[in-house]
């Protein structure tokens, strides 16, 4: 099993510019999860599902989107880039019965 | 909104001293865990506490939940260089759900 991946590892945006964020799980998770990571402030919770074709905002969802068309794959969406989206991208999953997250290796967005 | 404070935010220690990292809860948690992120890494989970006054052990960290589940420590004896890294603490938004509310982190580092 590769677990949970992410792509792409690094990325530079210019502000406006929109892109989306890859992450696909291959344990059949039922719970995926988006979070972003500032220093100082641990792990903030963007966007979150508990199921295909169900999500929920978290803590900071201005700026993203997300959508779960399959079990596998969460994609986060940001429609127009702002320096203060500058950050790393997490992407967690997680089993039905359990409330251990598996985290991806991350994506690190700079937003110029 | 519920919050997860985490104490203290860096710790410097000596190889072979020991090392506790604090968190407290502004409501009662049905379960609490503990992750760790190596520099340049994600998080990996460790342990999930769930009663209360629960001890766990896991070789030279010692995890231990309060009788009121609204804080725990993680304590490390004799650190090691491996043990260089942040420590989060986490607990569920809402009881039964798998939304996740981390801690800021510790940040260990160890002079050699």
């Amino acid at each position: 099993n590769a677990g949970v991946t992410q792509t792409p590892k690094f990325q530079v945006l210019k502000t406006g510019q929109s892109m989306t964020l890859q992450c696909a799980q291959d344990m059949n998770h039922e719970y995926m999860s988006w979070y972003r990571q500032d220093p100082g402030m641990g792990l903030r919770l963007i966007h979150y599902s508990v199921g295909a074709g169900i999500t929920d905002q978290g803590e900071v969802p201005n700026g993203y989107n997300v959508s779960r068309s399959t079990t596998e794959d969460f994609p986060l969406r940001l429609l127009s880039a702002a320096p203060s989206q500058t950050s790393v991208y997490f992407c967690a999953s997680t089993h039905g019965s359990s409330y251990e997250q598996y985290f991806g290796p991350g994506t690190r967005l700079t937003v110029t | 909104g519920q919050q997860v404070m985490q104490i203290p935010q860096y710790q410097h220690v000596q190889e072979g001293e020991d090392f506790t990292t604090y968190c407290n809860s502004s409501t009662t948690l049905s379960n609490i865990q503990w992750y760790k992120q190596r520099p340049g890494g994600h998080p990996v989970f460790l342990i999930q506490l769930v009663k209360s006054g629960e001890v766990k052990k896991q070789k030279r960290l010692t995890f231990q939940f309060g009788e009121a589940k609204k804080n725990s420590s993680l304590h490390i004896t004799a650190t090691q260089t491996t043990d260089v890294g942040t420590y989060f603490c986490a607990g569920p938004r809402v009881q039964g759900a798998q939304k996740l509310v981390f801690g800021q982190g510790t940040r260990l580092t160890i002079n050699p």
